[in-house]
């Protein structure tokens, strides 16, 4: 198992409902990712953060809302959501940002919108 | 831009044979590449990467690739497939600064025995 955990691992929730999803990384990095893996489509990067602070954001509805509190902690937050929603969400950290820097992954999230 | 893909979405073969997964990629300045591995209700894990150094690159578990510019390709390679390789594999391409990873999508690797 890598150093970066994720909770719940499988969510089902409403169209209605708010929910947030966890990662954690114990391996000391400075940066944190969402991607999204949906069923027949490449992994998607959502959003990238660097100390703490959002450096990257994909073009992501406002129905996710991240929030990195400290280098250890990155929550997904999620309201309003649409079936199409529903993929797997990795969580991963890198020493820093960069591509210079390995990213490791997270289990993943399995999140159902009905 | 860039883009990434991945020729076969599956790729079977029997334990002990070799494992060629094919990768080819677009892009409009020097591109680092890599594969990650996928296990079944796992995250991704980083097999090898290239980034401009030497043209055959070697990983972890027994995979290597090489990087041939003139055929835009980074095709995977195992001499002897295991039954723990099973699993779903990526090819990603990035430039050399930034952040962002374009995935390809993805083979899925069937080892019989």
């Amino acid at each position: 198992e890598t150093g970066v955990t994720q909770t719940p691992r499988h969510l089902v929730m409403g169209m209605t409902n708010k929910k947030s999803l966890k990662c954690e990384q114990h391996l000391g990095h400075n940066a944190m990712y969402w991607y999204k893996q949906s069923a027949k489509k490449p992994l998607e990067l959502m959003f990238v953060y660097s100390l703490e602070e959002r450096v990257e954001n994909n073009s992501v509805p406002s129905r996710f809302s991240p929030e990195c509190p400290n280098s250890s902690h990155l929550f997904l937050h999620l309201h309003t959501l649409q079936p199409e929603d529903s993929a797997l969400y990795l969580c991963a950290s890198s020493q820093e940002a960069g591509l210079a820097y390995e990213q490791y992954f997270g289990p993943g999230t399995r999140l159902t919108v009905t | 831009a860039q883009s990434v893909t991945q020729l076969d979405s599956h790729v079977s073969v029997s334990e002990g044979t070799p494992v060629l997964l094919r990768c080819n990629y677009s892009s409009s300045y020097s591109p680092s590449l890599f594969w990650y591995v996928q296990h079944p209700n796992k995250g991704l894990q980083l097999l090898l990467k290239y980034t401009s150094a030497a043209t055959l690159v070697k990983g972890i578990n027994g995979f290597e690739a090489e990087f041939k510019k003139s055929e835009t390709s980074f095709h995977l390679t195992k001499p002897s497939a295991h039954m723990s390789d099973a699993a779903e594999y990526f090819c990603v391409v990035t430039k050399a600064a930034g952040n962002k990873l374009t995935f390809g999508g993805g083979t899925r690797v069937l080892v019989k025995p």
